[in-house]
C-alpha cells in the first residue's frame, strides 16, 4: 500500500546535540516532499520541501532534509538541536506533483532535554 | 500577506448539533483544502478546491459533512449532526497554483460532547 512511514514515534535528545528525523514513503514515482513542524495546539508551518535538482535541500530555523531515491527516503536533519525546536514534526508527500492531496505521516514528537 | 485564517479556534458542541467552520486562505491562493487531525495522527486530506469547484473528496467525509467555497475566496465547512466521533482539529490550508506548496492555518479545534 501507498504510504509515508516515520519510524520513529518519539525521539528525545539533549540541547546542542545533532538530529535525524526518519521518513520513508512508498509511492511509484518521485513525490514532491515537504517537511512541517506543528506545535502544541497550533497549525503546520512548513521547514522545507523538494521538488526537484540537488537533493539536500535547506530549510528555516536551520533544518535540512536529504533526499535519497535508492531508499525512498527525504530525512530531516538539524545539527544543533535548541530547545525551541521542542515539537511535532510530519513529513509529506505529494504523490502526483500536482497539488491535488498531500499525505501524511504520523508525525515523530521531538523532546529536548537541556 | 496575513496566512490562512480559521474560525472559531475552538469550538464544544453537544452531540447531534449542527457546527460550522469559517476558513480565510491566503489572498490569491486559488487552492484551498480541508484537514482533519486527531490526536496523536497526522492531518488526513477531506477535500480540496480550485476557485469555487470542489474537485475532489475522501471517503472520509461523510454525507454529514459539507464544504463550499461559494466565490472563490473563504470556504466553510460544515458538520451536521455531530457524533463523539467528529472530535478533532480540522485543518484549513491553501496553495497559489496546483503542485505548489500549501499553507496551514492554526486549526479549529472542535470536541463533540
Amino acid at each position: 500500500a501507498q504510504s509515508v512511514t516515520q519510524p520513529d514515534i518519539h525521539i528525545t535528545v539533549s540541547e546542542g546535540a545533532s538530529l535525524e528525523l526518519r521518513c520513508n514513503y512508498s509511492y511509484g514515482a518521485t513525490p514532491y516532499l515537504f517537511w512541517y513542524v506543528q506545535s502544541p495546539g497550533q497549525g503546520l508551518q512548513l521547514l522545507l520541501k523538494y521538488f526537484s535538482g540537488d537533493t539536500l535541500v535547506q530549510g528555516i530555523k536551520g533544518f535540512e532534509a536529504e533526499f535519497k531515491r535508492s531508499q525512498s527516503s527525504f530525512n530531516l536533519r538539524k545539527p544543533s538541536v535548541h530547545w525551541s525546536d521542542a515539537a511535532e514534526y510530519f513529513c509529506a508527500v505529494d504523490p502526483s506533483n500536482t497539488g491535488n492531496q498531500f499525505y501524511f505521516g504520523t508525525g515523530t514528537s521531538l523532546t529536548v532535554i537541556p | 500577506d496575513t496566512g490562512v485564517s480559521q474560525n472559531p479556534r475552538h469550538k464544544i458542541t453537544k452531540r447531534g448539533q449542527n457546527v460550522t467552520f469559517r476558513c480565510d486562505p491566503i489572498s490569491e491562493h486559488n487552492r484551498l483544502y480541508w484537514y482533519r487531525q486527531t490526536l496523536g495522527q497526522g492531518p488526513e486530506f477531506l477535500t480540496y478546491f480550485q476557485n469555487e469547484a470542489q474537485l475532489e473528496k475522501s471517503r472520509l467525509l461523510s454525507d454529514r459533512f459539507s464544504a463550499e467555497r461559494p466565490k472563490g475566496s473563504f470556504s466553510t465547512l460544515e458538520i451536521q449532526r455531530t457524533e463523539q466521533g467528529d472530535s478533532a482539529m480540522y485543518l484549513c490550508a491553501s496553495s497559489q497554483n496546483p503542485g505548489n506548496t500549501i499553507y496551514f492555518g492554526e486549526g479549529s479545534w472542535l470536541t463533540v460532547v
